[in-house]
């Protein structure tokens, strides 16, 4: 069974450009959650999408980030404007149901690089 | 607000040089405490979900146990190969469906 699919790896933008981040779950899974990578630093939660509803976005910065997760297609996450503050990893996860001690599963990740 | 504080940051050993790593933390109704391990450049790959206190659950040379405070990962007789960084993360009742990290330990193990 194929992981989750990320892509692009690598990204580089330039201030004030987009940024389009996708993600594909592992088969089967309905749940996806995006993540915040900074150099030397954890990962923090940035939102948590069932298909077609954004279920918890409290850890998304409230301007410039939106996420969405359509019903046919990957999971996108979208910087407007990118700053370069937002250069990070981005990582995504997806389980089979939520809650519960449901195990997440990870992507390789998006390496986004704003010059 | 769940927390996870991991315990040492960096940790270096000799290759066969067993040791522990801890993971404190604090969340109101545990659901699941979950270990992962991170190489440079990739994304974090699952190792174990423990559920209960005094539950261990065990894969090659690591061993994780919990208590109703902290996890330890246990490795025994390191190699050079597991020398990664460790991300201990819960996830909790009040916290949503959201699973709170650590910032992990990072470990290095010497041939």
């Amino acid at each position: 069974n194929a992981g989750v699919m990320q892509n692009p790896r690598h990204l580089v933008r330039r201030r004030g450009q987009e940024a389009r981040l996708r993600c594909s779950p592992v088969k089967g899974h309905s749940h996806v959650y995006w993540y915040r990578q900074l150099p030397e630093e954890g990962l923090k939660f940035m939102v948590y999408l069932q298909k077609e509803n954004i279920i918890d976005e409290s850890g998304m910065p409230k301007e410039r980030f939106s996420a969405e997760f359509p019903k046919e297609g990957p999971s996108i996450l979208r910087i407007q404007q990118v700053v370069r503050g937002d250069s990070a990893a981005y990582f995504c996860a997806s389980s089979p149901m939520a809650g519960d001690g449901n195990t997440i599963y990870f992507g390789e990740g998006s390496w986004l690089t704003v010059v | 607000e769940d927390q996870v504080t991991q315990s040492p940051e960096a940790l270096r050993l000799q290759e066969g040089e067993s040791s522990s790593l801890n993971c404190s933390y604090t969340v109101s109704g545990l659901r699941g405490l979950f270990w992962y391990r991170q190489d440079p450049g990739k994304g974090p790959e699952f190792l174990f979900t423990l559920y209960s206190a005094g539950e261990e659950k065990e894969k090659e040379r690591l061993k994780a146990t919990l208590t109703k405070k902290e996890s330890f990962l246990h490795i025994t007789a390191p190699k050079p190969e597991d020398s990664a960084t460790y991300l201990c993360a819960v996830q909790g009742n009040t916290g949503g469906f959201k699973t709170i990290f650590g910032a992990g330990t990072r470990l290095f193990v010497k041939a």
